[in-house]
């Protein structure tokens, strides 16, 4: 299964929205609602953001949200802060029962 | 709220056996309801999923590493198992152990433990 396509990038300066997208095909992200978002620091573990192609964990900002058309799914930060800055990486379930990640997308809050 | 904290050596000879372990805390692993899961990153690269055990016992493993992997549980310690055989520098990488209610999802993450492969 190949990896996932993201932006190698994206930038935004504080307030402003920016989406990240997530682009598979009809055997990962096109076939289930199954996709995920995960934000990593430098040096930190990831941290779950959306789940499910829409869903936030508890507690999380509601300046994340997710959506999904077709193939590509997409990830969402409005109004967006210093702490954003960060590496963000989707996955997917796939046909074959397993999981694909997204090569990753570094957020650069300008 | 869940932790989880990884320990196992941070060098590991080519040829030999890598081997980690996860403790579990703030849930009983034998109580069901999450995947308990490996995951590595390579150095400067992205997120690869090893494989996970349910507390059924049941496994899966990534088809490109399932000859060389297996992941098992020690319910009674609250721990569950990494072990990879044949290890080559290709494997050297910080390893995550995690866990979801859902196996296509990690909501809780151990700190990660750099790995690396060396003689």
């Amino acid at each position: 299964q190949s990896a996932l396509t993201q932006p190698a990038s994206v930038s935004g300066s504080p307030g402003q929205s920016i989406t990240i997208s997530c682009t598979g095909t009809s055997s990962d992200v096109g076939a289930y609602n199954y996709v995920s978002w995960y934000q990593q620091h430098p040096g930190k573990a990831p941290k779950l953001m959306i789940y499910d192609v829409t869903s936030r964990p508890s507690g999380l900002s509601n300046r994340f949200s997710g959506s999904k058309s077709g193939n590509t799914a997409s990830l969402t930060i409005s109004g967006l802060q210093a702490e954003d800055e960060a590496d963000y990486y989707c996955s997917s379930y796939t046909t074959n029962s397993t999981l694909v990640f997204g090569g990753g997308t570094k957020l650069t809050v300008l | 709220q869940v932790q989880l904290q990884e320990s196992g050596p941070g060098l590991v000879k080519p040829s030999q056996t890598l081997s980690l372990t996860c403790t579990v805390s703030g849930a009983s692993m034998s109580s069901g309801g999450y995947y308990w899961s490996w995951l590595r990153q390579h150095p400067g690269k992205g997120l690869e999923c090893i494989g996970y055990i349910y507390y059924s016992g049941s496994t899966f493993y990534s088809p490109s590493l399932k000859s060389r992997v297996t992941i098992s549980q020690d319910t009674s310690k609250n721990q569950f198992s990494l072990k990879l055989t044949s290890v080559t520098a290709a494997d050297t990488a910080v390893y995550y152990c995690a866990s979801g209610s859902g196996m296509e999802f990690f909501q809780h993450w151990g700190q990660g433990t750099l790995v690396t492969v060396s003689s």
